[in-house]
């Protein structure tokens, strides 16, 4: 079955860059995704990425995609404190039009002023 | 306004009794799910409803079930509840599209039995 594999813990110091990594089993998702959880919240969408993409760059958000090897990475550069929080990311489960998501176990993100 | 809300924000109670969570979206979204997320903040799902079909997580004990009574909600109800149904469960809704599934979520329910 699917499974989407994501280091859990990843701690870094405010202004450098983070690099939170996932790697995924189903070669035929069409879309991944990064997801954030802030202490008490529910998730939310932070990013995504269509599979014939290589790259996609948003303000500080870097994703890269090597489907070769089935890795995701999110980078956040410049990491803030108030980017502390847990990152999940996310694939299509097979399923048809009701295919749902398929989540890793999520990387918590700790930013040390 | 909040695009998927979810009540109550905590629920604790005793083993045994019968609860439920209630589940909104204003979003104008096909499908709804729950998940759970465990004390390790592990994710699952535990159902997805779209246009009256059910998708049930086979892992799901069947004093679970969701209730849908109509296109914009979707509420839980558990049974004889156990201590290990203690976690926190996420409402969520998306599109319908066969292709791009953007989950929105509700800020979720910390379900606590003693």
């Amino acid at each position: 079955g699917e499974d989407v594999e994501q280091s859990l813990f990843l701690s870094v110091r405010e202004g450098d860059s983070s690099v939170i990594n996932c790697t995924y089993t189903d070669s035929s998702s069409t879309y991944l995704y990064w997801y954030k959880q802030e202490p008490g919240a529910g998730l939310q969408l932070l990013t995504y990425i269509f599979s014939n993409m290589d790259m996609k760059q948003d303000q500080r958000l870097t994703v890269l995609l090597n489907k070769k090897d089935k890795h995701l990475s999110l980078r956040i550069a410049d990491t803030q404190t108030g980017d502390s929080a847990i990152y999940f990311c996310a694939e299509k489960g097979y399923g048809g039009s009701q295919g749902n998501l398929i989540f890793g176990k999520g990387t918590k993100l700790s930013v040390k002023p | 306004d909040t695009a998927v809300s979810q009540t109550p924000k905590y629920l604790v109670t005793q083993m045994g009794n019968d609860k439920s969570i209630k589940c909104e979206q204003n979003l104008g979204h096909d499908t709804m799910y729950w998940y759970k997320q465990d004390s390790k903040k592990f994710l699952k799902i535990m159902f997805s409803y779209n246009n009256k079909e059910l998708i049930i997580n086979e892992t799901v004990p069947n004093r679970f079930s969701p209730k849908s009574p109509d296109k914009a909600h979707l509420n839980l109800h558990i049974n004889s509840l156990e201590l290990g149904d203690s976690a926190v469960y996420f409402c969520a809704s998306s599109q319908d599209s066969p292709i791009n599934e953007k989950l929105f979520f509700g800020s979720g329910t910390q379900l606590s039995v003693l």
